[in-house]
């Protein structure tokens, strides 16, 4: 089936730095949505991405939609101790006409005191 | 009111049990989602309800049975379940028909099953 890959898998980096991660595909996609998800929590939505080039700013998270529409990227600015979790990128998926949301392999931020 | 609610928040049952998770949201959403989540994966799609009806089924076993009584519930009854069912089950909502993904899809906290 169709896979997005995230990288880095996982990032250890001290408060204040900042952080850039990006997941691809093989296929185009229409939509990226980014997500962050706390332990024992369900993902919560940082970034909706709807437009080939478009970058979008949330605080101090921005993405960006790649150009090519198989890529997307996100950066953390000044990370803070809450940034730790993992981050998914996700996008809906085209199977025998049905649409379902794809998710990324993951990338797992982790805070190092 | 962005809340999906999903109870219980942890359950352990035996192979031979039978339970029910439950999902609940008051957004006006009329599509609901159920995922389940293994350690350090990512979510994988299981049932789609849209319009309270099923739209979409990953081919998962009939130890797992979806029911969407009303537009605001979900529920995922479970049965003879085996200890590698044991995950992170996971309810979402989105606004709009399945596929309409310029709406987002808000997710519950999650039930961590345990099968013994």
């Amino acid at each position: 089936g169709q896979q997005l890959n995230q990288s880095p898998q996982s990032m250890f980096i001290q408060e204040g730095e900042d952080v850039s991660m990006n997941c691809t595909s093989s296929s185009i996609f229409n939509t990226w949505l980014w997500y962050k998800q706390d332990p024992g929590e369900g993902p919560v939505l940082l970034i909706a991405l709807y437009k080939a080039g478009e970058l979008t700013s949330n605080g101090r998270l921005t993405a960006q939609f790649g150009i090519t529409r198989k890529d997307s990227f996100l950066n953390i600015s000044a990370s803070i101790p809450s940034d730790v979790g993992i981050y998914f990128c996700a996008g809906p998926f085209s199977n025998f006409g049905n649409e379902k949301l794809t998710f990324g392999t993951g990338t797992r931020l982790t805070i190092i005191p | 009111d962005t809340e999906v609610t999903q109870t219980p928040k942890h359950l352990v049952m035996g192979m031979t049990n039978k339970k029910s998770l439950k999902c609940e949201q008051h957004m006006g959403h009329r599509a609901m989602y159920w995922y389940k989540q293994k350690a350090k994966k990512p979510p994988e799609l299981m049932f789609v309800y849209s319009y309270e009806k099923l739209s979409i089924n990953e081919s998962v076993p009939s130890r797992f049975s979806p029911e969407c009584p009303n537009s605001s519930l979900l529920n995922l009854h479970l049965h003879a379940l085996q200890p590698e069912d044991s995950a992170l089950y996971l309810c979402a909502s989105s606004q709009g028909p399945s596929g309409s993904f310029e709406e987002t899809q808000y997710f519950g906290p999650g039930t961590r099953l345990l099968v013994l």
